[in-house]
């Protein structure tokens, strides 16, 4: 069956440090793969998407890889501030279909 | 400013009571979506739409109805709400229908549904 998988539900690092969130998928064969921060009570907010054709895309802070054998995508912020504390979800696209979302993982970022 | 405007932010009702969330935006995207997000089974996708009168199920559109009369609106229609559609329930927004990668989703603020 399906699944996307979010490393931990759970995320805590120290300010400053770089934090490394991972998403791993099965039996999809996604054209894109992007990554949406939520903070509580709101709307998921776009960062950065990757195409099936690119290694690693990078904004800001942010860095994303993708991994097509490994059917994994790393989301790394850098330099990690407590304003980055949020929840990260990833999500697949296929050619054709709907996106699908990861359950997420709730980032810390402790003073 | 780009917006998808979703009403009311909070809703309590009791079973069976007819409502409506209403969603707008202001992009003129063309496709439209309803999700809702539960803890432990993240965003899950309700109905969507690429177009004017073009609507289609997803993934638990059970207890739901959907209409696209306007490019701008997309309202969340529940005929009579159970207490297991308590929820929070997010609009988002696309300027093509997806698949295509060529634009992220724009999300509402969401409305937070209690049926008692």
């Amino acid at each position: 069956s399906q699944k996307i998988e979010q490393n931990s539900e759970a995320l805590n690092i120290q300010e400053g440090k770089t934090a490394t969130l991972t998403c791993n998928y099965t039996n999809y064969s996604p054209a894109y793969l992007q990554w949406y921060r939520q903070d509580p009570g709101r709307g998921p907010v776009f960062l950065l998407l990757i195409r099936e054709n690119e290694k690693e895309k990078r904004k800001e802070r942010l860095k994303v890889t993708f991994d097509t054998t490994l059917k994994q995508s790393l989301f790394h912020i850098t330099a990690s501030q407590p304003a980055d504390s949020a929840t990260y979800l990833c999500a697949l696209e296929s050619y054709g279909q709907n996106f699908v979302f990861g359950p997420g993982t709730r980032l810390s970022v402790l003073p | 400013e780009a917006q998808v405007t979703q009403n009311p932010r909070y809703l309590i009702t009791v079973t069976g009571k007819k409502l409506t969330v209403t969603c707008s935006q202001n992009m003129n995207h063309e496709y439209m979506s309803w999700y809702r997000q539960d803890p432990g089974l993240g965003l899950r996708q309700i109905y969507y739409s690429m177009n004017v009168e073009v609507t289609d199920k997803g993934d638990v559109p059970e207890g739901y109805k959907v209409s696209r009369k306007e490019k701008r609106n997309f309202p969340l229609i529940l005929e009579s709400p159970s207490p297991n559609q308590t929820s929070l329930y997010f609009c988002a927004s696309s300027q093509t229908w997806v698949g295509m990668g060529n634009s992220p989703l724009h999300f509402g603020n969401g409305t937070r549904l209690t049926v008692t």
